[in-house]
């Protein structure tokens, strides 16, 4: 059964660099069939697509994220990561990695997420 | 951006039906997919591909999705269904979510 968990600071200082990584076990981080997503949650709120990356290293950005936003990939740790710069107290949030399912049919594709990590909650404060 | 609308919330007694929607401009013409998310837990796919259950989610979930709007309907709905539903679709290659619809089971 495939599984990922979140890690990394739970505290960021403004401005500062916030950096997680995902561990997926059960499965490989290379299969061909999957990427590997982010998502964040602000307290109370909804949630919100941060961005995306295949085991070959391409990447898609959220485009008011993509800034600050860097995704990388490590598969010889079936690991990912993100990180996110110059943070500021509005993305304090619980951070989720899971895995992004596509099916291509002939005009559009279907993407979802599934399964989710537990989220790992980062605050931002001095 | 592309923007995808959800009612705030959603009232339903027990064993009643709950239809949850979802609005966006074309919508009809993507896919979408649902999540359910209880108080500090993590998202759980519920709907994909507009109206394929994942294994081990119930019959009682179905979608659809045309025009405008997908629609989640809860049928049957039962107190272990109050939670959090999103839907979420992509506009070309940007994840999109709903605003969040919370189910009340009165």
């Amino acid at each position: 059964q495939l599984q990922l968990q979140e890690s990394g600071p739970g505290l960021v200082k403004p401005s500062e660099t916030l950096s997680l990584t995902c561990t997926v076990s059960g499965g490989s981080i290379s299969s061909r069939s999957y990427h590997w997503g982010w998502i964040r949650q602000p307290p109370g709120k909804g949630l919100e697509w941060i961005g995306s990356i295949y085991y070959s290293g391409s990447t898609s950005y959220n485009a008011s994220l993509k800034s600050r936003v860097t995704i990388s990939v490590d598969t010889s740790k079936n690991q990912f990561s993100l990180k996110l710069s110059s943070v500021t107290a509005a993305d304090t949030a619980v951070y989720y990695c899971a895995r992004q399912q596509r099916f291509i049919a002939a005009s559009h594709t279907a993407n979802w997420f599934d399964p989710w990590g537990q989220g790992t909650l980062v605050t931002v404060s001095s | 951006s592309y923007e995808l609308t959800q009612p705030p919330s959603v009232s339903v007694s027990p064993g009643q039906t709950a239809t949850i929607t979802c609005s966006g401009d074309k919508l009809g013409d993507k896919y979408a997919c649902w999540y359910q998310q209880k108080p500090g837990q993590s998202p759980v796919l519920v709907i994909y591909q507009d109206n394929k259950r994942p294994s081990g989610i119930p019959e009682r979930f179905s979608g659809s999705n045309s025009g405008n709007t997908a629609t989640l309907t809860i049928s049957g709905t039962q107190a272990m269904d109050e939670a959090d539903y999103y839907c979420q679709a992509w506009d070309s290659t940007t994840g999109v979510f709903g605003t969040g619809t919370k189910v009340t089971v009165l």
